[in-house]
């Protein structure tokens, strides 16, 4: 079974300060892909970033970057010189390959409320 | 860019009637899901389609929920007596392969 922990429920930082929302996650299979998504107030799910198991590279995207470890299971995602726009609802995600070929359900975490505050 | 497209963005409806919300998958996708977020908890899953059929569906998703696939591109969640805990935002999405395309969501209110 796939399971997603956030364990951070609410972040409060100042605008400027890096910011890193923890992910760790549990699985049975050797094929799954992660994700992370962004929820503005607005509600809409925005899609940041996936990964495949099969990729450990870091990746940097503008002010964003993940750290997947396969070691520790995490897909940590770091915010670099966070700003006001920055404050949403980060969720992180999983997906597992499965025995039939197709992938499974994506199994979400709690998500991580994230505050910058000007 | 190709997206998963939902209608309506918020409907309002009230306790025990019926309510049909609807999305538009990406064309050549296979999978098929629908989700829920009840205000300020996580994103649940609710129900995956593939092959025209059922192929997975959480607790959650009981005799008073059913989805279609009438024509080919449409893919539509009812919920056939709605409660007030049924209020939520819905969300559906897409997949050919590992990534899954998210529809923008429905809120849904019962009152």
């Amino acid at each position: 079974a796939q399971k997603v922990t956030q364990a951070q429920t609410e972040i409060s930082v100042v605008e400027k300060e890096d910011v890193t929302l923890d992910c760790v996650y549990e699985t049975r299979d050797t094929t799954y892909y992660l994700f992370w998504y962004k929820q503005p107030p607005s509600g809409e799910l925005v899609f940041l970033i996936r990964r495949n198991s099969f990729d450990e590279q870091n990746e940097i995207s503008g002010r964003y970057s993940w750290n997947f470890q396969k070691s520790t299971s995490s897909f940590n995602f770091t915010i670099t010189a966070s700003q006001v726009v920055d404050s949403a609802v980060y969720f992180c995600a999983l997906t597992e390959r499965g025995n039939s070929g197709g992938y499974q359900k994506v199994t979400f975490g709690t998500g991580t409320k994230l505050q910058v505050i000007p | 860019e190709p997206e998963v497209t939902q209608t309506p963005s918020h409907q309002v409806t009230q306790m025990g009637q019926e309510v049909i919300l609807r999305c538009v998958p990406i064309s050549n996708h296979l999978y098929f899901y629908w989700y829920r977020q009840i205000l300020g908890q996580k994103v649940e899953f609710l129900v995956s389609f593939y092959n025209n059929e059922i192929s997975e569906k959480s607790e959650i998703f009981d005799d008073q929920f059913s989805v279609e696939r009438p024509d080919g591109s449409n893919f539509t969640l009812k919920i056939r007596s709605t409660k007030l805990e049924d209020s939520a935002m819905y969300f559906c999405a897409s997949r050919l392969d590992g990534e899954a395309f998210f529809g923008q969501g429905t809120r849904l209110t019962v009152v």
